[in-house]
């Protein structure tokens, strides 16, 4: 499967844990991005990845959120010290830069989801 | 800032029943729109896109129209079959947003056999 590859599928922690999420995108993609998913709402905004460098943080990711993508490959997504708020699917995904790709065509991940109790 | 806005569902039709999901969206530039849909236990897809007013995007079925005028992008099928049942996702790209998608809340779709 070439697809984008998001792990852990299920995390459960207890608050005040640290978590860290994988996210392997489509190995030609150089555009990576990090969305949060709550129940019953829509995808949001976290971040964004332009190979190794990171573009845009929104302002949902707290300074307890850090994310990376040392080698512009995989990414990692850690929350510290978490909190019952954090619960939520944690969806990445990938596209190819705009020019080469049609607009908008991100390709998505099954998500990582997270239970903080 | 942007936004989209679509029906709450769910949604619920019988086999063969016509599909409308309603969406409407609120952007300082001019947007491109997208549906994806997410089946059970599956990601995110896309569905169709349209990039400018009065574009249709159709794939599966499915068609929606970029109304401009009336800042909508309805989604609509004739028939609707069982495998459809998923939620779906209307979002817009603002140009120049290197394909940051803003999404609306979903609307969940069950059809009966």
């Amino acid at each position: 499967d070439t697809g984008v590859s998001q792990n852990p599928r299920h995390k459960i922690t207890k608050r005040g844990q640290n978590v860290t999420f994988r996210c392997d995108p489509i190995s030609e993609h150089n555009r990576l991005y990090w969305y949060r998913q709550t129940l019953g709402q829509g995808p949001e905004f976290l971040t964004y990845f332009q190979n190794e460098a990171q573009l845009e943080k929104s302002r949902l990711l707290s300074d307890r959120f850090s994310a990376e993508r040392p080698k512009g490959s995989f990414s990692t997504l850690e929350i510290q010290r978490t909190e019952q708020g954090d619960s939520a699917m944690y969806l990445c995904a990938s596209s190819l830069r705009s020019g080469a790709a049609l607009p908008g065509e991100l390709f998505f991940g099954e998500g990582s989801r997270l239970t903080v109790l | 800032g942007d936004s989209v806005t679509q029906m709450e569902g769910p949604v619920t039709l019988s086999e063969e029943a016509f599909l409308t999901i309603n969406c409407t969206y609120t952007a300082t530039g001019y947007p491109s729109l997208f549906w994806y849909v997410q089946y059970p236990g599956e990601g995110l897809q896309l569905l169709l896109k349209a990039t400018k007013a009065d574009d249709k995007g159709s794939n599966k079925g499915f068609e929606a129209t970029y109304r401009k005028e009336t800042t909508s992008f309805h989604l609509e099928k004739g028939s609707v079959q069982v495998s459809d049942s998923a939620v779906y996702f209307c979002a817009l790209s603002v140009a120049g947003g290197y394909n940051k998608l803003i999404f609306g809340a979903g609307t969940r779709l069950a059809v009966h056999p």
